[in-house]
């Protein structure tokens, strides 16, 4: 079955250290992408790839890093430099392509709920 | 910039009641709309979408309607179930960025009892 994968599912840390997310698809897609989630919050964007080997910043990029040296695969590291990293954390696909007429949908893993203390 | 505002919950409904969530939106291109669902620890599950203008996205029993004259989307189900209740998402994609982004409404969540 296509999709994606997103480990691990509860993932806990000390302040001051690093951690990294995994995040892996299957569905044979350009476009990589990732978001944040708070409480009584919507999903905000922290970094995309449309393609391998390139990436953006989103809209709350900082204290976040990111890499994509294979098309099936986009981990986030969430350094010691994020204030407040504890939320759930979202990945995301979608066809790519630049311009186009019609948006094509995003497809979500699971999610990894971070929690730093 | 781009913005999708929703409703506020819970929405708290009786088994099936009918339901609707308001959204509407902000946006200087073309958007297009959808409709996400979150249930419990999960991640997010596409609902419905919509391209342009008068366009009706359903699916499982859910719609909504693309209005550019009012920029609303809402979402309307005739007959809920417990299983419905969930986080449900507005949200935007502007075809005119050359890029896929999708800007979120804050979320309603809804609640059905039996």
């Amino acid at each position: 079955d296509g999709g994606i994968t997103q480990s691990p599912k509860y993932l806990f840390r000390k302040e001051g250290q690093n951690v990294t997310l995994s995040c892996e698809q299957n569905l044979n897609h350009d476009a990589m992408y990732w978001y944040r989630q708070d409480p009584g919050q919507g999903l905000r964007l922290i970094y995309y790839s449309q393609i391998v080997n390139d990436f953006q910043k989103g809209d709350i990029a900082e204290g976040y890093s990111v890499s994509r040296e294979k098309k099936e695969s986009f981990p986030l590291t969430v350094t010691s430099a994020q204030k407040n990293p504890t939320a759930f954390y979202l990945c995301a696909s979608s066809i790519s392509g630049g311009r186009r007429t019609v948006a094509y949908e995003q497809y979500f893993g699971p999610g990894t709920r971070l929690t730093v203390t | 910039g781009d913005s999708v505002t929703q409703m506020e919950g819970p929405v708290t409904l009786s088994e099936e009641a009918f339901l609707t969530i308001n959204c509407t939106y902000t946006a200087t291109g073309y958007p297009s709309l959808f409709w996400y669902v979150q249930y419990p620890g999960e991640g997010l599950q596409l609902l419905l979408k919509a391209t342009k203008a008068d366009d009706k996205g359903s699916n499982k029993g859910f719609e909504a309607t693309y209005r550019k004259e009012t920029t609303s989307f809402h979402l309307e189900k005739g007959s809920v179930q417990v299983s419905d209740s969930a986080v449900y998402f507005c949200a935007l994609s502007d075809r005119g960025t050359g890029f896929q982004k999708l800007v979120f409404g804050t979320g309603t969540r809804l609640l059905v009892s039996p």
